[in-house]
């Protein structure tokens, strides 16, 4: 199956600085791309969808100047927390969607654990 | 809002159990329902992805069933083995890819 790469997969950082997460498809192209975030015993949240080549697409709640979505290429997306602090502390997974005709599957990054001190 | 509910939240089952959960979501706007196998400190897997009303999907133990007029999924593991521990999280998605995912059913099965 199709294979998505998501780094780091965990981080630790001071409050106040900015931590930058990747998410590469490996063997597809990927026009577009979700990001996630889950807190402990929660489901996974849509935070945004990332477009190649275009702006992200952020969900209600979802501050866009502090959740930084660059999808520059079509194997490339990143997330960057700016200014991180204690609540941003989550686990955060991307996922890419694969187009094979009309049966559209995603596939998933392991996840980054991030903990802001 | 849409909801998607899980129920139960973990199940712990002795090897050789057959054993299945609940995926339950809104009846309006369905696209399609997926269901995903999550191991620890892995990626989430696709295990399937059901479009029809009465959709009935295999993968070897495992099966799913789809009933989109009342809004619930059911996911079926036939005689449990400690590699099938993991979370299963089911999505309800009414858009191409945008996913709604449940909070999850914990599966640990102890040999």
């Amino acid at each position: 199956g199709a294979v998505v790469s998501q780094h780091p997969s965990w981080v630790i950082c001071k409050s106040g600085t900015s931590v930058k997460i990747e998410c590469r498809s490996l063997d597809f192209q990927a026009t577009t791309m979700f990001w996630y975030r889950q807190f402990p015993k929660q489901s996974l949240m849509l935070m945004a969808t990332s477009n190649e080549g275009s702006k992200a697409t952020y969900e209600q709640g979802v501050e866009k100047d502090k959740f930084l979505i660059n999808h520059a290429s079509l194997t490339l997306s990143t997330l960057t927390v700016t200014s991180a602090h204690p609540e941003d502390s989550s686990f955060y997974i991307c996922s890419a969607l694969h187009n094979r005709g009309i049966n559209e599957k995603l596939f998933f990054g392991s996840g980054t654990q991030l903990s802001v001190l | 809002i849409l909801n998607v509910e899980q129920s139960p939240q973990s199940l712990h089952v002795q090897e050789g159990d057959s054993t299945n959960f609940t995926c339950s979501f809104p009846s309006s706007n369905f696209y399609a329902l997926h269901w995903y196998r999550w191991e620890t400190a892995k990626s989430p897997e696709a295990l399937f992805v059901m479009t029809l009303n009465g959709d009935e999907k295999k993968k070897g133990r495992i099966s799913a069933t789809l009933n989109t007029k009342e809004g619930y999924s059911y996911l079926y593991i036939k005689g449990s083995q400690p590699e099938d521990s993991a979370t299963y999280l089911c999505a309800f998605n009414n858009q191409g890819g945008k996913l709604i995912f449940g909070q999850g059913t914990e599966l640990s099965v102890k040999p």
